[in-house]
């Protein structure tokens, strides 16, 4: 067990709909990193969040947006919904934003659009 | 846009075996290279995190060295055991003032025969 938490861990919802995946990172990490991984490929960094401001951004979608709260939980929020975003979310935390710093990886949600 | 590439893609193992495979990065703005063992119905979890040339980390019957010079890291696993199956993913992180996000390459996916 990491000891990142994400929910839901399953998720069927239907084109044009909006989720959000809900993330809560290790005690005392200040860092949330959001990844991608659609089917064959890698995964794809998103967005990350520390101690509550965005740090950086990778390629997130302009219908995807996220935020980091007050006591570090992160959502993921996806709206007009495609196909194609259907695939595995991974939230992952970290002590520190930096180049030694080891990230741990929730057991991801699972999206399937239909 | 990085690329990170590891071969092979897929690797068959008789137990008892030693293996190494290989995680290839952009050889300039090197910041950090991570090496993240991902089994199957879980997340990945980090295995080493290298970010000077020249770099040995080992775990156990798990090692990797690092080349920042000429881009590319190996992972070596010594005496193959079944519980080993897994995905490797290697993940590059750069400087240069954008994204602190890692990129990942799509993964080694060894299977360890008995």
């Amino acid at each position: 067990d990491s000891g990142v938490t994400q929910t839901p861990k399953h998720l069927i919802t239907a084109t044009g709909q909006r989720v959000t995946l809900r993330c809560s990172p290790r005690s005392g990490d200040l860092s949330v990193y959001w990844y991608q991984q659609s089917l064959d490929q890698g995964l794809q960094f998103l967005i990350q969040y520390y101690n509550g401001e965005e740090r950086a951004k990778g390629n997130i979608l302009e219908r995807f947006s996220a935020q980091q709260f007050p006591d570090l939980h992160s959502e993921l929020n996806l709206s007009s919904l495609e196909l194609g975003d259907s695939a595995l979310y991974f939230c992952a935390s970290s002590v520190f934003s930096g180049r030694g710093t080891e990230a741990f990886f929730g057991q991801g949600t699972r999206l399937t659009v239909v | 846009i990085l690329n990170v590439e590891q071969s092979p893609q897929s690797l068959h193992v008789q137990e008892g075996d030693s293996t190494n495979f290989t995680c290839s990065f952009p050889s300039s703005n090197f910041y950090a290279l991570h090496w993240y063992r991902w089994e199957t119905a879980k997340s990945p979890e980090a295995l080493f995190v290298m970010t000077l040339n020249g770099d040995e980390k080992k775990k156990g019957r798990i090692s990797a060295t690092l080349n920042t010079k000429e881009g590319y890291s190996y992972l070596y696993i010594k005496g193959s055991q079944p519980e080993d199956s897994a995905t490797y993913l290697c993940a590059f992180m750069y400087s240069g003032g954008g994204a602190d996000g890692l990129t990942f390459g799509k993964g080694t996916h060894l299977i360890i025969q008995p």
